[in-house]
């Protein structure tokens, strides 16, 4: 059972324009949700995360909002960068077992490219 | 630099060969964690270790051994690997707990034949 979703696994976007990437997420124990890119030949890199206690969270071109009623979180990314091409992946943790036990439970990504 | 060193980049091998994936970091992370990446089923988690001598399951275990030893490296073993076991594998590391940044390896890619 997959428990954070990415449904749409690719997305194009021309340069300048905004990109907008989906994740959903089953797991209402789930409480920090973060944002990784990977580039190919290379490990995913961190990119934005956020608090289940926030519903927006800011770091220069990206944001990454979050609707817990609607166990959904979107990154915004603008304007939209030919380098922001790569496959991004949405990752949720929280407390699955006993205290201290945090596990990293990663969507399938989204490949997004950004036409110039 | 901070850094998670994995080794080898690539390695092809024969079903029922053991075989170690090095993995160091030197950022004195707690937290370490391994991963494989298959087509259309994104990052999965193998195993991960919270501190030195404390290791759990992950996702998909079955197949792979860890073990952490010391506090920097944490090793992922094949006693004995199928092509099933073809991937592409990532290792993590984090200061305290998951929910941190995690800084991952560059990959190695396993080819069991």
């Amino acid at each position: 059972d997959q428990q954070v979703k990415q449904n749409s696994p690719s997305l194009s976007v021309q340069e300048g324009r905004i990109s907008i990437l989906n994740c959903d997420y089953t797991n209402s124990m789930f409480d920090y949700f973060l944002w990784y890119k990977k580039y190919p030949a290379e490990g995913p890199t961190f990119l934005i995360s956020i608090s289940s206690i926030k519903d927006k969270n800011e770091d220069g071109r990206f944001t990454v909002f979050l609707n817990k009623s609607a166990k959904h979180l979107s990154l915004h990314i603008v304007p939209s960068q030919p380098g922001d091409s790569a496959v991004y992946f949405c990752a949720a943790s929280g407390q699955y077992s006993g205290a201290g036990s945090y596990q990293l439970t990663f969507g399938k990504g989204t490949k997004l490219s950004v036409i110039p | 630099e901070a850094q998670v060193t994995q080794n080898p980049r690539y390695l092809i091998t024969v079903t029922g060969k053991k075989l170690t994936v090095t993995c160091s970091q030197n950022m004195n992370h707690e937290y370490m964690s391994w991963y494989r990446q298959d087509p259309g089923l994104g990052l999965r988690q193998i195993y991960y270790s919270m501190n030195v001598e404390v290791t759990d399951k992950g996702d998909v275990p079955e197949g792979y051994k860890v073990s952490r030893k010391e506090k920097r490296n944490f090793p992922l073993i094949l006693e004995s690997p199928s092509p099933n076991q073809t991937s592409l594998y990532f290792c993590a590391s984090s200061l305290v707990q998951m929910n941190t940044e995690a800084f991952f390896g560059q990959g190695t890619r396993l080819t069991v034949v």
